[in-house]
């Protein structure tokens, strides 16, 4: 059975302190990892796609890395508009459609 | 730009009463999703699809159906409203192999 775990579950900063989410996973065969932000009270948002150990991904102030048996998202110099929840989440080979999600980190930035 | 759109926002439905969510894709997504989501407890997988009129069970079905007609519309039906279904509802589509889009999400509130 595919696992996500995340953490911390939840992460407080400065502004402009940069930090990590960690996405630890077991999977049979990965398909792909995949990070999504989420607001409060609206559908999670897809950042990036991961697909092999090595490979990483940037966005703005984010960047995504993936070994084969963690991701992590690294936030440099976040801004009070990146608080949210991230979530990541794991699909195998043999669950081409499903994803297993994790619980999430819920960031907060404080000015 | 490409959407999930999940016919209601808000719904307030009273016990008993039998409940339609519906969501529509414009993306030809052959795989579509519902997810629930509760404080503490994620995102869980109700029911998902590959195809259209082929439905698979996730990981908390009881209670749920749905109906896949179309390839766009895929859609939850509870069979009569009780109040532990009071959640956010989440529609999502993907690709095979890609991330997830998901709809803005339908709260439900069962009085």
């Amino acid at each position: 059975e595919d696992q996500v775990t995340q953490s911390p579950e939840a992460l407080r900063l400065q502004e402009g302190e940069s930090s990590s989410l960690n996405c630890s996973y077991t999977v049979s065969g990965l398909r792909g990892l995949f990070w999504y932000r989420q607001d409060p009270g609206k559908g999670p948002e897809f950042l990036f796609t991961l697909y092999s150990a090595g490979e990483e991904k940037e966005k703005e102030r984010l960047k995504a890395t993936l070994t084969k048996k963690e991701s992590f998202l690294h936030i440099t110099a976040p801004k009070p508009e990146d608080s949210a929840t991230y979530l990541c989440a794991v699909r195998s080979n043999t669950n081409a459609g499903k994803s297993t999600f994790g619980d999430g980190t819920t960031l907060t930035v404080k000015p | 730009d490409v959407k999930v759109t999940q016919s209601s926002r808000y719904l307030v439905k009273r016990t008993g009463e039998k409940v339609f969510l519906e969501c529509v894709q414009d993306m030809d997504h052959e795989n579509m999703f519902w997810y629930r989501q509760d404080p503490g407890l994620g995102l869980r997988l109700i029911y998902f699809s590959y195809d259209v009129k082929m439905k698979e069970k996730g990981d908390i079905p009881e209670g749920y159906s749905v109906s896949r007609e179309k390839k766009e519309r895929f859609s939850l039906i509870l069979e009569s409203a009780s109040t532990n279904q009071t959640s956010m509802y989440l529609c999502a589509s993907s690709g095979t192999g890609d991330g997830y889009t998901f709809g803005s999400g339908t709260r439900l509130t069962v009085v």
